[in-house]
């Protein structure tokens, strides 16, 4: 069964730094997303992704956040400098239409 | 108001038992509804549609009330594999981004 794919698992990075999360969409999907879940909390929307757009984004999403798609299987998002808020489960989802997304595993951030 | 309410349980069921979760929104311009399970520390998985004639996908009964704005997910025959947390989730129209509620806790019993 195709799936969604994420690297790394779990990053550790110190305040400041910028970090890069990786995924591999399901290949044949359009829609691509970022969400977040803090420990304990809601999973939160970040973005959307649609023909090599951002389509939506939410308020989580400031300018410290980008998101790209390099090439046609990669869709990474980038946060320049972390912050300890930014302590998270990241995980990316893609969709054929919008709705039925399915999710990575997840990459487990900590900021220190 | 949250845009997604979900009582968060937990609800302790023994194997067998009839379960049921509600779930209401805020927005009445919702136009996509969706179960989502996610174990513990695990990635949200879908679980069912909801469409508006109700729906029903083997154990799992989805309904949906447009005019009160909720949702409901009845489990009957629970099993000990159905322990996890149930996910409300909705799209606004003209949106496609997924808003999640808090969850609802199912753990079932032997």
């Amino acid at each position: 069964e195709p799936e969604v794919t994420q690297t790394p698992s779990h990053q550790v990075t110190q305040m400041g730094q910028e970090v890069i999360l990786r995924c591999v969409p399901i290949s044949n999907h359009l829609y691509f997303y970022w969400y977040r879940q803090i420990l304990g909390q809601k999973v939160e929307f970040l973005v959307s992704f649609y023909n090599n757009e951002i389509s939506e984004k939410s308020e989580i999403f400031d300018d410290q956040f980008s998101v790209e798609r390099p090439d046609g299987s990669n869709f990474t998002l980038k946060i320049r400098s972390t912050k300890l808020e930014d302590s998270a489960m990241y995980f990316c989802a893609s969709s054929e239409a919008t709705g039925r997304a399915f999710f990575g595993q997840g990459t487990r951030l900590t900021v220190v | 108001r949250k845009e997604v309410e979900q009582d968060p349980g937990p609800f302790n069921v023994p194997e067998g038992a009839t379960v049921a979760f509600n779930c209401t929104y805020s927005n009445s311009a919702s136009q996509s509804f969706f179960w989502y399970r996610q174990d513990c520390r695990k990635e949200p998985k879908l679980l069912m549609s909801v469409y508006s004639s109700g729906n029903e996908d083997g154990r799992f009964t989805a309904q949906l009330n447009r005019a009160s704005q909720y949702i409901s997910l009845l489990i009957r025959d629970s099993k000990l594999s159905d322990s996890a947390t149930y996910l409300c989730v909705v799209i606004v129209s003209d949106t496609d981004k997924l808003i999640f509620g808090t969850g609802t806790r199912l753990q079932v019993f032997p």
